[in-house]
């Protein structure tokens, strides 16, 4: 059964400063996802990564994948107030590239 | 780009009665949608995987008879809740993509709230 785990669940930090969210995940998959969660509204799609070594960045937000390691990382570079959000990671199950099984989520607080 | 789109938004109903929720793709076919399920401060857990033109595969826990999920179009899956009750309380979403190899798009959600 695939498994999938972030940390930390939350994080409260400072604008300006720098910091990963964590997503180890259980069994082998081809593809990872990650996605942004503002209260009481659906996901947003971050990035997709689908290859062991895969790097992605959109603005201050960078996301790796290890597929040997099991492990995905979202990197915050020079948090801002924006930034505050749920963070999720999704792995894709091995029967099917759309199955998706999601970590707890991280709850990032961001704070001037 | 491709959008999925579900409604209601959000629905507030007595407990008994029975609410159906639309999913559908807008600009693409999709053969194969998602529906999940979030409680408040959780992740969100896969409820179903509805087919276009055949039953649901529904995962490990999820009654089948209270979740109905219908595909009957490659653009439209709808989930109604049976006889619903304040458990069923949650923030539901539906996902599709064209293809098994492109991403996923999330609908924006539905709150139902069973009083």
């Amino acid at each position: 059964e695939l498994k999938v785990e972030q940390n930390p669940l939350f994080l409260s930090m400072q604008e300006g400063k720098n910091y990963t969210i964590y997503c180890n995940y259980s069994t082998t998959s081809d593809r990872l996802y990650w996605y942004r969660q503002d209260p009481g509204k659906s996901l947003e799609s971050l990035f997709v990564l689908l290859s062991n070594g895969a790097v992605k960045q959109e603005g201050r937000l960078m996301a790796s994948l290890d597929t040997k390691a099991r492990l995905s990382t979202l990197h915050i570079t020079a948090a801002v107030h924006d930034l505050s959000a749920t963070y999720f990671c999704a792995v894709a199950s091995f029967q099917g590239a759309q199955k998706l099984v999601f970590g707890q989520g991280t709850r990032l607080t961001i704070n001037p | 780009g491709a959008v999925v789109s579900q409604h209601p938004s959000w629905v507030i109903c007595k407990s008994g009665t029975s609410v159906k929720i639309e999913c559908r793709s807008l600009d693409f076919q999709a053969t194969t949608m998602f529906w999940y399920r979030q409680f408040p401060k959780q992740s969100l857990m896969l409820m179903a995987t509805s087919n276009e033109g055949s039953k649901a595969t529904y995962e490990q826990g999820v009654e089948k008879d209270k979740f109905l999920i219908n595909h009957a179009s490659l653009t439209l899956s709808t989930l109604t809740v049976t006889s619903a009750h304040p458990e069923d309380s949650s923030f539901y979403i539906c996902s599709a993509s064209r293809s098994d190899n492109e991403k996923l798009f999330f609908g924006s959600g539905t709150q139902l709230s069973v009083l």
